[in-house]
């Protein structure tokens, strides 16, 4: 199975503030590679997919970037409706697997 | 707009049985792949089984397999998930996801609203 580790596992910033977080993958996974959004008691919402493609209607200081082993997703400017926990998840084969989460609150 | 609605959940003891349901509106289900995937609680997300547009090509994680049955009704819009020998460790929050595809590569969108599935005795 593919390992997905995000870092950090926890996050604190401010509104406004550029944020980065990591994912690598254990094996090369080219760029099957999508990044999703969790608010408390909601379902994942997707933000990036293929590693760098924008989800529609997802606002564009959302941005994804990597391929092969080591991804990134960054937030440009923080918004108040961003601090929620965010999950990568590789499609290069099945079983599909999802890093562990990195909980972004604020400062 | 493209909805999933799963139903079924709820309180079960170990050893038992569930069936899981999840209705699909405002796109063709037919022609996606579709997925279930789960949250423990305060834990992260664990993908579970997969079955293809047609019903022909299905996956399992480890740790269900062999327990659990993926399967569709194209002519009701519907996606299953049959939980039989049911665990502690099976608690969570389940969701169905519509499959997407570009190129080979996949991801989940929309997600359903999950539907919580607690084994205890």
């Amino acid at each position: 199975d593919i390992q997905m580790t995000q870092s950090p596992s926890s996050l604190s910033a401010s509104v406004g503030d550029r944020v980065t977080i990591t994912c690598r993958a254990s094996q090369s996974i080219s760029s099957y590679l999508n990044w999703y959004q969790q608010i408390p008691g909601k379902a994942p919402n997707l933000l990036i997919y293929a590693a760098s493609s924008l989800q529609s209607g997802v606002p564009s200081r959302f941005s994804g970037s990597g391929s092969g082993t080591d991804f990134t997703l960054t937030i440009s400017s923080l918004q108040p409706e961003d601090f929620a926990t965010y999950y990568c998840q590789q499609s290069y084969s099945t079983p599909y697997t999802f890093g562990q989460g990195t909980k972004l609150e604020i400062k | 707009q493209v909805q999933l609605v799963e139903s079924g959940g709820g309180l079960v003891k170990p050893g038992g049985s569930l069936r899981l349901s999840c209705a699909a509106s405002g796109f063709t289900f037919s022609d996606y792949y579709m997925s279930w995937i789960r949250q423990a609680p305060g834990k992260g997300l664990e993908w579970v089984s997969y079955i293809s547009s047609s019903g022909s090509t299905i996956y399992y994680a480890d740790s269900v397999k062999g327990r659990f049955t993926i399967s569709r009704d194209n002519a009701k819009n519907s996606l299953y998930l049959q939980m039989n020998s049911l665990r502690a460790e099976d608690t969570a929050v389940y969701y169905c996801a519509r499959q997407n595809f570009q190129l080979l590569k996949g991801w989940f969108d929309p997600w359903g609203q999950g539907t919580l599935v607690t084994v205890s005795s």
